[in-house]
């Protein structure tokens, strides 16, 4: 069985200030890892995934996540938060095993609040 | 807009009585999949659809729900006599098969009030 923890419920950051949410990830062959974001009232939006190569990948609006198999993370990263960036995240994984087809399973998610 | 659309975006409806909504994916991705999404909770896995074929289902998925892709194309889930513990966002998904084209694309969700 795959699963995702993410283990702060909120991260409270000021504008300008790195941002970082934390996922740690269970699966029993290669890990597929991605993020999502969800604004109110919207469905989940596609932030970035790892499939396979640099560990460090770059997605939208400037996020960046660091694959650490060793420590199997994948913590979801700003350099410089905006207020615009207050949303629901969720990171997810699936197995890698075709026989999975792309189903994700998803982490409880993180409330990021950012204060100008 | 060619994203992926659910119908509708709000249901009310009193306990023991039966709910359907509908999910139309993006027109070339194969595989359609519905989550269940509670306040405060990430999604949960129901049930996917490769085109039409039902592959896999939660245990989350009681008798009282069934979902259908009679065509392979749009997407029906049906929840029979419904429960209380039925109030969620319901969301639906799809996807390509194709290498390279893994992440799933989310509609904005029905949610389910049932009083």
């Amino acid at each position: 069985a795959q699963s995702v923890a993410q283990p702060e419920d909120q991260v409270n950051v000021a504008e300008g200030n790195p941002l970082t949410v934390k996922c740690t990830y269970s699966v029993s062959g290669n890990p597929y890892l991605f993020w999502y974001v969800q604004y109110p009232n919207r469905g989940l939006q596609f932030l970035l995934k790892y499939i396979t190569g640099d560990n460090l990948v770059k997605g939208s609006y400037g996020f960046e996540a660091e694959f650490n198999k060793s420590q199997t993370s994948f913590h979801l990263k700003k350099p410089s938060a905006l207020v615009s960036d207050s949303a629901l995240y969720f990171c997810a994984v699936r197995d890698g095993i075709k026989a999975a087809g792309n189903k994700l399973t998803f982490g409880g998610g993180t409330r990021v609040l950012v204060k100008p | 807009d060619t994203g992926v659309s659910q119908d509708p975006r709000h249901k009310i409806t009193k306990r023991g009585q039966n709910v359907t909504f509908r999910c139309d994916p993006i027109s070339e991705h194969n595989r359609l999949y519905w989550y269940r999404q509670t306040l405060g909770q990430g999604p949960e896995f129901l049930t996917y659809f490769q085109n039409e074929a039902q592959l896999e289902k939660s245990r989350l998925l009681s008798d009282r729900f069934s979902a259908e892709r009679p065509k392979g194309s749009f997407s029906t889930l049906e929840i029979q006599r419904t429960e209380q513990g039925d109030s969620a966002m319901y969301l639906c998904a799809s996807s390509s098969d194709l290498p390279g084209n893994e992440k799933l694309f989310f509609g904005s969700g029905t949610q389910l009030s049932v009083l």
